[in-house]
């Protein structure tokens, strides 16, 4: 049981675009900034997001992120069959004094 | 370039000891948090433990406390993780990253961890 909830899988076509939400609480995404990452397959997991909104270099700007109150979001736009891999949120646990990460979720481009 | 690369890992018996080490290049190691971070076959990202710079501060998650030790070399550029009382459920890809606020910037590409009888 992940601290952070994400959905399993969401699925669209490419060239849509896809949201993956993440749930957490007032002790870690209500109080710290937020990351993402994707993990291709067979792959270390890769920053895509930081500081809940910000891209590394190197990230295409089809990636976003925000975030309001206990729950942040994952954007994808213009959907590439490499973007189909597993993504997952992260951030600080002030009451745990631990990183949490989401369950993951799985995307699949039809 | 940021480079992060794991060794150490294995098959080791239930109640067995193993040592990772993380050796990392391309950025001034001694100014960043370090982590652990593993990933049992099939599922999903669990954080393990965090040491501040100096060495001094050190978190792990609940399941490995008393039994794991972080720590790091920074005359070496290193990072380290002893693992004792190794239990089947310890199973995992281990990685190490590089940390920073509540974001872990840079990954290695791990090491396999087996426990197993």
């Amino acid at each position: 049981q992940s601290v952070l909830t994400q959905p399993p899988s969401v699925s669209a076509a490419p060239g849509q675009k896809v949201t993956i939400s993440c749930s957490g609480s007032s002790s870690n995404i209500g109080s710290n900034l937020v990351s993402w990452y994707q993990q291709l397959p067979g792959t270390a997991p890769k920053l895509l997001i930081y500081g809940n909104n910000k891209r590394p270099s190197g990230i295409p700007d089809r990636f976003s992120g925000s975030k309001s109150g206990t729950s942040a979001t994952l954007g994808i736009t213009g959907l590439q069959t490499g973007d189909e891999a597993d993504y997952y949120c992260g951030t600080w646990d002030n009451s745990l004094s631990a990183g949490v990460f989401g369950g993951g979720t799985k995307l699949t481009v039809l | 370039e940021v480079q992060l690369v794991e060794s150490g890992g294995g098959l080791v018996q239930p109640g067995g000891s193993l040592r990772l080490s993380c050796a990392a290049s391309g950025f001034t190691f001694s100014t960043y948090w370090m982590s652990w971070v593993r990933q049992p076959p099939g599922k999903g990202l669990q954080w393990v433990a965090s040491i501040d710079e100096a060495g001094s501060k050190e978190y792990y998650v609940d399941s490995v406390k008393g039994r794991f030790t972080i720590s790091r070399d920074n005359a070496k550029n290193s990072l380290y993780l002893q693992m004792d009382s190794l239990r089947a459920d310890d199973t995992a890809v281990y990685y190490c990253a590089v940390r920073s606020g509540s974001s872990w910037y840079h990954w290695g590409q791990g090491t396999l961890v087996t426990v197993s009888s």
